[in-house]
């Protein structure tokens, strides 16, 4: 079975610096994709970036990168220029590409960004 | 393009109680999964359905628990004789297999408390 596993519980980082949540995952698959969500306080959780794990170039949107290290299977979510409103709880998720188990993600426990002004 | 809605999103039932959740999912999607989420972790998958059809429930999904999709359309998740340890968020989500990535889209989701 697949497992996620975020080991940094919370972070913090200064408005307009950048930070970096890791992200390690276990799989035995060539064929997956990787996602990041948002989970703001009591608001529903949103994606935030996707990667899928055959293309080498690392996903990008606006001011959140990702480090994709498929041998290493590390998938850490860079943010650039921190917003006050980037503070929320993040989720790294796995999902199978085809066959198997492709209908479900498999999250992490989450980390918890706080910004501050 | 509406994103997807749950109702109700707080419950509080005594134990032993039986509890109803909808969720109606973005329309066109043709897939929809249900997640559990407790205090401090990710969400758990609990069950999906491809249109009407369920085509996978986790060993999480005790038998007190029921899920349907009628027509494709919403979905209903239902707990008889609830328990504390039911105490979590119900998170649903859709997603469009098929055409593109199937990304899931989440709903806000349905806080339980059973007292």
């Amino acid at each position: 079975a697949q497992t996620v596993t975020q080991s940094q519980p919370e972070m913090s980082v200064q408005e307009a610096e950048t930070v970096t949540l890791s992200c390690t995952y276990d799989t035995s698959e060539s064929d997956y994709y990787l996602f990041w969500y948002k989970q703001p306080p009591s608001r529903q959780m949103i994606l935030v970036i996707r990667q899928e794990a055959y293309k080498q170039q690392n996903a990008t949107e606006n001011r959140f990168s990702v480090n994709f290290q498929k041998a290493a299977k590390s998938f850490s979510l860079k943010i650039s220029d921190s917003q006050l409103g980037d503070a929320a709880m993040y989720f790294c998720a796995y999902r199978s590409g085809s066959g198997g188990s492709n209908y479900k993600l498999t999250f992490g426990k989450g980390t918890l960004l706080t910004v501050n002004p | 393009d509406t994103g997807v809605s749950q109702n109700p999103r707080h419950k509080i039932t005594k134990r032993g109680q039986n509890v109803t959740f909808r969720c109606d999912p973005i329309s066109e999607h043709n897939r929809l999964y249900w997640y559990r989420q407790t205090l401090g972790q990710g969400p758990e998958f609990l069950t999906y359905f491809q249109n009407e059809a369920q085509l996978e429930k986790s060993r999480l999904l005790s038998d007190r628990f029921s899920a349907e999709r009628p027509k494709g359309s919403f979905s209903t998740l239902e707990i008889q004789r609830t328990e504390q340890g039911d105490s979590a968020m119900y998170l649903c989500a859709s997603s469009l297999y098929g055409q593109g990535t199937d990304t899931q889209y989440f709903g806000p989701g349905t806080r339980l408390t059973v007292l």
